[in-house]
């Protein structure tokens, strides 16, 4: 099992819909989570940190499900420029390890 | 914010080159940064770990010889993909935090477009 697992997609929404994607750890003693955006041919740039109350920026709303570990990212009113791939990003502190997931490819259509 | 900065931006050179990529932190002081590869359509690869004072760490099937790593100082790691063959083009990244690793998020620098002819 990979330690951090994503579905590609890619997920084709319309715009103005609300997309939600899901992301799957495997280590227990995972600490730190985040969502990134990456965009075609460049760098990835933080989207927003996930907290284990939940966090809200904007149209963007992550939660942490330490149970079934698992984090989401939830986007609402979609807007053509939310098409990017969105990687999600789970550090672990015993091994000072930050492990990338292959990202989930969002494509939002006129 | 923190700020991390790469160079070249892009590069073309013939095989059997040697490149150097940088990757600075302007604005604080990093004692570890990641390397990164990834392939067209692919996800990002963790390369090594680069740490300040002593040797990077390489995961698994990365051969430390044709990357060499080098961090020197608190602000300034560097890649060195040696005799760079075709098959090493690729877009390289590298990444830092400030503060410890586990709590704060990775900050990218703008990567380096690496073809070899």
């Amino acid at each position: 099992r990979k330690e951090v697992e994503q579905d590609p997609g890619p997920f084709n929404v319309p715009e103005g819909a609300t997309v939600a994607f899901n992301c799957t750890y495997s280590n227990s003693a995972s600490q730190s989570f985040f969502w990134y955006r990456q965009d075609c041919r460049k760098e990835p740039k933080l989207l927003m940190s996930v907290y284990s109350s939940g966090n809200e920026d904007g149209r963007f709303t992550a939660q942490l499900n330490r149970a079934s570990q698992y984090i989401s990212l939830l986007i609402r009113d979609s807007k053509l420029s939310d098409s990017a791939t969105y990687l999600c990003v789970v550090s672990y502190g015993g091994y000072q390890k930050v492990t990338f997931g292959t990202g989930t490819k969002l494509q939002v259509i006129p | 914010g923190a700020v991390v900065s790469q160079h070249p931006s892009r590069v073309i050179c013939k095989s059997g080159t040697s490149v150097k990529i940088e990757c600075r932190s302007l604005d604080f002081q990093a004692t570890t940064m990641f390397w990164y590869r990834q392939f067209p359509k692919q996800s990002l690869m963790l390369m090594a770990t680069s740490n300040e004072g002593s040797k990077a760490t390489y995961e698994q099937g990365v051969e430390k010889d044709k990357f060499l790593i080098n961090h020197a100082s608190l602000t300034l790691s560097t890649l060195t993909v040696t005799s760079a063959h075709p098959e090493d083009s690729s877009f390289y990244i590298c990444s830092a935090s400030q503060g410890a690793i586990v709590n704060q998020p990775q900050h990218f620098g703008d990567g380096t477009r690496l073809s070899i002819l």
